[in-house]
C-alpha cells in the first residue's frame, strides 16, 4: 500500500528556514515523479515543485531561489528545504507521488505557519 | 503562466441532480488537464486525468471532456459524498497551475 507521511511543519518567523520531509512506503521515491503542492488557509491549491526520477527539478516562480526539492534514496524520503520564508508561504504542504504524470497519491499534509 | 478559470465558483444542487463544472485555460493545453476532488480536512483526490480518463476506483458517474481551452467535469447524479470542492490542473506548461476551485454544495 502506498503511503506518504509529511512532517517538519510548524511555526517559523519570517526570514527563517524549515525543512519538510515526506516519508514514503509501498514504492520507491527515486523511481517516481514526486511533487509538493500547498494550500493556504481557506484558499485553493498551489503547485510548488516537482522532482523527476532522473533528477530534474522545477519550481513555481513564487518559491524559485528560496525552496529546494530533494530526496534521500536510502531513507525513501522526499524533502522540501524552505529558506527566506515569508508570511505568504503559510500553508498546508502536501507531497504527492505522480502516476499517469499527475498527482495521484497524496500525503495528509503538514502545516507551515510563518509569523512573528 | 497558464491561467485556469473555473466556473461557477459555487454550484448549489440536490442529491440526484447533474453537476456540470467548467474549466477554461488561457491558452491551448491540448488534453493535459486533470480534475481533483477535495473534502474538508482531506488531501485532494485525483478523479480525471488527461481530460477524460477516470483514475482508478473513481465511479462512472464522474466524466471529463474537452480539449484545447475548454473542459468540463460532469457528475451525472450527485451522491451525498460528492459535495466537495473540485479543482482542475494543467500540465501543458511550466509552472503547473490549478484553477481556483468550484464548490459543489447541497441546495
Amino acid at each position: 500500500e502506498v503511503q506518504l507521511v509529511e512532517s517538519g511543519g510548524g511555526l517559523i518567523q519570517p526570514g527563517g528556514s524549515l525543512r519538510l520531509s515526506c516519508a514514503a512506503s509501498g514504492f520507491t521515491v527515486s523511481s517516481n515523479f514526486m511533487s509538493w503542492v500547498r494550500q493556504a488557509p481557506g484558499k485553493g491549491l498551489e503547485w510548488v515543485s516537482v522532482l523527476y526520477s532522473g533528477g530534474s527539478t522545477y519550481y513555481a516562480d513564487s518559491v524559485k531561489g528560496r525552496f529546494t526539492i530533494s530526496r534521500d534514496n536510502s531513507k525513501n524520503t522526499l524533502y522540501l528545504q524552505m529558506n527566506s520564508l515569508r508570511a505568504e508561504d503559510t500553508a498546508v504542504y502536501y507531497c504527492a507521488r505522480q502516476a499517469f504524470n499527475w498527482n495521484y497519491h497524496w500525503g495528509q499534509g503538514t502545516l507551515v505557519t510563518v509569523s512573528s | 503562466e497558464i491561467v485556469l478559470t473555473q466556473s461557477p465558483a459555487t454550484l448549489s444542487l440536490s442529491p440526484g441532480e447533474r453537476a456540470t463544472l467548467s474549466c477554461r485555460a488561457s491558452q491551448s493545453i491540448s488534453t493535459y488537464l486533470a480534475w481533483y476532488q477535495q473534502k474538508p480536512g482531506q488531501a485532494p483526490r485525483l478523479l480525471i486525468y488527461d481530460a477524460s480518463n477516470r483514475a482508478t476506483g473513481i465511479p462512472a458517474r464522474f466524466s471529463g471532456s474537452g480539449s484545447g481551452t475548454d473542459f468540463t467535469l460532469t457528475i451525472s447524479s450527485l451522491e451525498p459524498e460528492d459535495f466537495a470542492v473540485y479543482y482542475c490542473q494543467q500540465r501543458s506548461n511550466w509552472p503547473r497551475t490549478f484553477g481556483q476551485g468550484t464548490k459543489v454544495e447541497i441546495k
